[in-house]
């Protein structure tokens, strides 16, 4: 069956210290990957969207890796902040091979930067 | 702007009644989705809207109904409430498709079926 796989444990990372997350993803060869940040209470927040034929893509702190063959994205966040803690969300376009349709969604990751 | 704005925030209801969110966006998206988020299954695509007058079902489709009468506005039925419709309900717009471009989300509509 298919899936996507986000570390259920929360990562615990040193304020200044560059935290990375992992989605793996089994049995999809999605055309797009993308990135959101969740805070509690509130909806998904869109971070980085990377295509299938690139292999990082970059926005101030935050940088993205996609290898298609190993199925897995990297998410860093260097020079970590208290406020970059959150849970972490991998989305892919997987419902069709990449039509209308909405994104699948890991169960995402829960960062906490400590001071 | 507003963005992605949902009706009502909270919501309790008796297993039976029946209830409609309300999802309303401000971008003139074409593409609009229902999801599901429940603790430890992440997010889930109920049903969807490529444009107005227009609805296709996700990955969870029972046990709901939709209707996209306006462009800006996507409306989630449920008709006869069931304790396992109780979950936090998210609506989104994207002006591009699903995957290749980012997707705007409201705040969310926490339902709790007794």
């Amino acid at each position: 069956s298919q899936k996507i796989e986000q570390n259920s444990e929360a990562l615990n990372i040193q304020e200044g210290k560059t935290a990375t997350l992992t989605c793996n993803y089994t049995n999809y060869s999605p055309a797009y990957l993308q990135w959101y940040r969740q805070d509690p209470g509130r909806g998904p927040v869109f971070l980085l969207l990377i295509r299938e034929n690139e292999k990082e893509k970059r926005k101030e702190r935050l940088k993205v890796t996609f290898d298609t063959t190993l199925k897995q994205s990297l998410f860093h966040i260097t020079a970590s902040q208290p406020a970059d803690s959150a849970t972490y969300l991998c989305a892919l376009d997987v419902f069709s091979g990449g039509g209308a349709d909405g994104l699948t969604f890991g169960k995402g990751t829960h960062l906490i930067i400590q001071p | 702007n507003a963005g992605v704005t949902q009706t009502p925030k909270f919501r309790v209801l008796k297993t039976g009644q029946s209830m409609t969110l309300l999802c309303a966006q401000d971008m003139n998206h074409e593409y609009m989705y229902w999801y599901r988020q429940d603790p430890g299954m992440g997010l889930r695509l109920i049903h969807y809207s490529v444009g107005e007058g227009t609805t296709a079902k996700g990955e969870v489709p029972d046990g709901y109904n939709v209707s996209r009468l306006k462009k800006q506005n996507f409306l989630l039925g449920l008709e006869s409430a069931a304790p396992s419709q109780t979950s936090v309900y998210f609506c989104a717009s994207s002006y591009l498709l699903a995957g290749s471009g980012e997707q705007f989300f409201g705040p969310g509509t926490r339902l709790t079926v007794l």
